[in-house]
């Protein structure tokens, strides 16, 4: 099985451009699609990109997903913060292995 | 349209079985490709998958928690539902149902609010 390790939080300015990044701890990132969830305080998630760098119908083209083989990661960039961007967001892959989803711990945008 | 709500009780005893059933509209667990998975959060903790089920009944689970979840659907009445036996305080969480689709390999893209269950 493998491991998603995401940074425990982010912080930046409005206006500004952040990186998440989910680093995979075993096998190919890009093996399985990578999807990318939302979650603000007291709320469901939200799916803001999946199948790697495809966003769903009403999310801001501020958003967007992208797989680097290289460093064996995914990441969300997330370009022109607004204060409303400020949420969790957990990345999520899929482990053929044990045939099971795979959640990041997520991580804690601040938009300050 | 999807939509998804999770319903159940909210309060359990240690040992019990919770049974929580997800209600959804916007599409049908006999289509081909389709899925209802659900995902769990604790207070204050990071999102936990439990497992899906599919259109074909061809289910998966956690591994940590496969002995004591079972998914079933009831397609007439657009309805999935998570058993989870011998509860213990740390089963103690918000629950989520979701829909998926095979193709995206478990990928959510319409969730339920989710439902609070203390144990």
């Amino acid at each position: 099985n493998f491991v998603l390790t995401q940074p425990r939080s982010v912080s930046e300015s409005p206006g500004k451009t952040v990186t998440i990044s989910c680093s995979r701890s075993s096998g190919s990132i890009d093996s399985n699609f990578v999807h990318w969830y939302q979650q603000r305080p007291g709320s469901a998630p939200v799916s803001v990109i999946f199948d790697d760098n495809q966003r769903p119908s009403g999310v801001p083209d501020r958003f967007s997903g992208s797989i680097d083989s290289s460093s064996n990661s995914a990441s969300l960039t997330i370009s022109g913060l607004m204060t409303e961007d400020e949420a969790y967001y957990y990345c999520q892959s899929y482990s053929v292995a044990i045939r099971s989803v795979v959640f990041g711990g997520g991580t804690k945008l601040t938009v300050l | 349209q999807i939509t998804l709500k999770e319903s159940g009780p909210t309060l359990v005893k240690p040992t019990q079985t919770l049974t929580l059933t997800c209600t959804f509209s916007g599409f049908s667990l006999s289509t081909s490709g389709v899925g209802v998975a659900w995902v769990r959060q604790p207070p204050g903790k990071a999102l936990e998958w439990l497992g899906i089920i599919y259109w074909d009944d061809n289910n998966r689970y956690s591994l940590s928690l496969k002995s004591r979840v079972t998914l079933t659907k009831d397609t007439s009445k657009n309805q999935a539902v998570l058993t989870l036996a011998n509860l213990d305080p740390m089963d103690t969480a918000t629950y989520f149902c979701a829909h998926a689709k095979i193709l995206s390999e478990g990928g959510m893209d319409v969730w339920g609010p989710g439902t609070t269950v203390t144990v």
